[in-house]
């Protein structure tokens, strides 16, 4: 079996700030996601990258940027931490779309 | 792109009764239907899927149905136990390399 470690569990930063999470996974999978969770509004894809290097935008990538930098890593900042960006943020990966994906632990941000 | 409704959001039942969540979805394209399992400060794990060639499926007290023509899934889960007290979470993947879309989740609350 495979697992998905993001880091930071907690990141806390100050409104404005440039916040950074990063997601390592072993299961040699291709594609890996970044997901918002948001209490009511469910699972928001951000980002999504289907090969090392490669970007897509999700429906929620306004005021994120990431990157893919090997294949078992994917990271998600925050350009400019708002208040209202505080949520949960699910790192997941698949071996292709529309396959099992597998979720990370989960990283909350608190913005202050 | 795809949009996912998921009903009810919050669904409170007597253990031993069945639960019924219920999803529609836009694309006609769409062939992949998961189904995602969260329980409080766990991430979502995948419980039962459904492709487009199948109606139903079934696996121990899971059932999920598919009705393409009416753009509906739902699932059902028979003889519910406290340990199904849990977020679920339906989502859709269109036919074209995309991503799943989930919808916005149910709160399952299994009360003695």
């Amino acid at each position: 079996g495979g697992i998905i470690t993001q880091t930071p569990k907690f990141l806390i930063g100050q409104e404005g700030q440039k916040l950074t999470l990063k997601c390592q996974q072993n299961f040699n999978h291709d594609t890996m996601y970044w997901y918002r969770q948001d209490s009511g509004k469910g699972l928001r894809l951000i980002y999504y990258s289907i090969t090392e290097n490669d970007l897509q935008k999700g429906d929620l990538s306004e005021g994120y940027d990431a990157s893919r930098e090997k294949k078992s890593s994917f990271s998600l900042t925050v350009t400019s931490a708002q208040k209202n960006e505080m949520a949960v943020f699910l790192c997941a990966s698949s071996t292709d779309s529309g396959n099992t994906l597998y979720f990370g632990e989960g990283s909350r941000l608190i913005v202050v | 792109g795809e949009q996912v409704e998921q009903l009810p959001s919050i669904l409170r039942v007597q253990e031993g009764s069945s639960a019924s969540i219920n999803c529609s979805y836009e694309d006609s394209a769409s062939n992949y239907f998961p189904w995602y399992k969260q329980e409080p400060g766990e991430n979502p794990k995948l419980i039962i899927d459904i492709r487009s060639n199948m109606e139903r499926k079934q696996i121990q007290e899971l059932i999920v149905l598919l009705d393409k023509k009416a753009k509906r899934f739902s699932l059902h889960i028979t003889d519910t136990q406290p340990g199904d007290s849990a977020m679920y979470f339906c989502a859709a993947c269109p036919s074209s390399f995309s991503k799943l879309v989930f919808g916005q989740g149910t709160s399952l609350s299994v009360v003695p």
